[in-house]
C-alpha cells in the first residue's frame, strides 16, 4: 500500500507571495492533519480535515488555511508569506479523525521564504 | 506551560546497550501516546503507540506508560547505530480538543 505523498517536496518563495501544498493520504484513510516543523518550535499542529470538514485547528494565523476534497486529498495554503513561515510542512493521514489514532506522515514539503 | 516535555539530549549510548527515552505530559486527561523516530532530513516515522498503563513491547522497542505519574518512556534494547535519530513523543490531550501534541524530541546517538 502506498504511503502518504506530498507535493512539491521543495519550494522557494518570496515574502508576500502565497503557496499551496498538496497531500494525498494512504488509501482508505479519510483524516488528514497538517503540521509545521521548525528547529525552534518543533512540530506544531496546524489543522485536521475529515470528510471535507475541518475538525480541529491549531494556533496559527488566518493566513494558514486548508481544505479537503471528496477523495480525501488535502491542500493547505499560506497567503502573504513571511520569513518565519520557512519550515518543513508535514501532512499525516489516519483511518479515523482525532489525534488519538495512529497517524502516518508524508515526506514533507520544505518551504523556504526569502 | 510546556505540554509535552522531553530531554533534548543528545543521549549517547554504546552499541548493544539499552537506550531509555523519557517524556512527561501536563494533561491528566490524555488518552493516547505515541513514539515517532525522525532521521535527519526525513519525516517522522511511527514506531510505537500505547493507550493503557503498563508496558508494550514490539521487537527491540518497549513503551511504558504511567498515567498517574504522567510519563511515558521508550526503551530500545540492543541499540544499533541505525537507531541514531531524534525520537519524538506525542500525546493526545483532552484539553486541546484531542489534537496530537509533540515534544521537541530527544536526539539519540548510538556509538559503534
Amino acid at each position: 500500500k502506498a504511503g502518504v505523498t506530498q507535493t512539491p517536496r521543495y519550494l522557494i518563495k518570496t515574502r508576500g507571495q502565497q503557496v499551496t501544498l498538496s497531500c494525498s493520504p494512504i488509501s482508505g484513510h479519510r483524516s488528514v492533519s497538517w503540521y509545521q516543523q521548525t528547529p525552534g518550535q518543533g512540530l506544531q499542529f496546524l489543522f485536521e480535515y475529515f470528510s471535507e470538514t475541518q475538525r480541529n485547528k491549531g494556533n496559527f494565523p488566518g493566513r494558514f488555511s486548508g481544505r479537503q476534497f471528496s477523495n480525501s486529498r488535502s491542500e493547505m495554503n499560506v497567503s502573504t508569506l513571511e520569513l518565519g513561515d520557512s519550515a518543513l510542512y508535514l501532512c499525516a493521514s489516519s483511518l479515523v479523525p482525532g489525534g488519538g489514532y495512529e497517524q502516518y506522515f508524508g515526506p514533507g514539503t520544505r518551504l523556504t521564504v526569502t | 506551560q510546556k505540554e509535552v516535555e522531553q530531554n533534548s539530549g543528545p543521549l549517547s549510548v554504546p552499541e548493544g546497550a539499552i537506550a531509555s527515552l523519557n517524556c512527561t505530559y501536563s494533561d491528566r486527561g490524555s488518552q493516547s501516546f505515541f513514539w515517532y523516530r525522525q532521521y535527519s532530513g526525513k519525516s517522522p516515522e511511527l514506531i510505537m503507540s500505547i493507550y493503557s498503563n503498563g508496558d508494550k513491547e514490539d521487537g527491540r522497542f518497549t513503551a511504558q506508560l504511567n498515567k498517574a505519574s504522567q510519563y511515558v518512556s521508550l526503551l530500545i534494547r540492543d541499540s544499533q547505530p541505525s537507531d541514531s535519530a531524534t525520537y519524538l513523543c506525542a500525546v493526545t490531550m483532552e484539553g486541546s480538543n484531542y489534537k496530537l501534541t509533540f515534544g521537541k524530541g530527544t536526539l539519540l546517538t548510538v556509538n559503534p
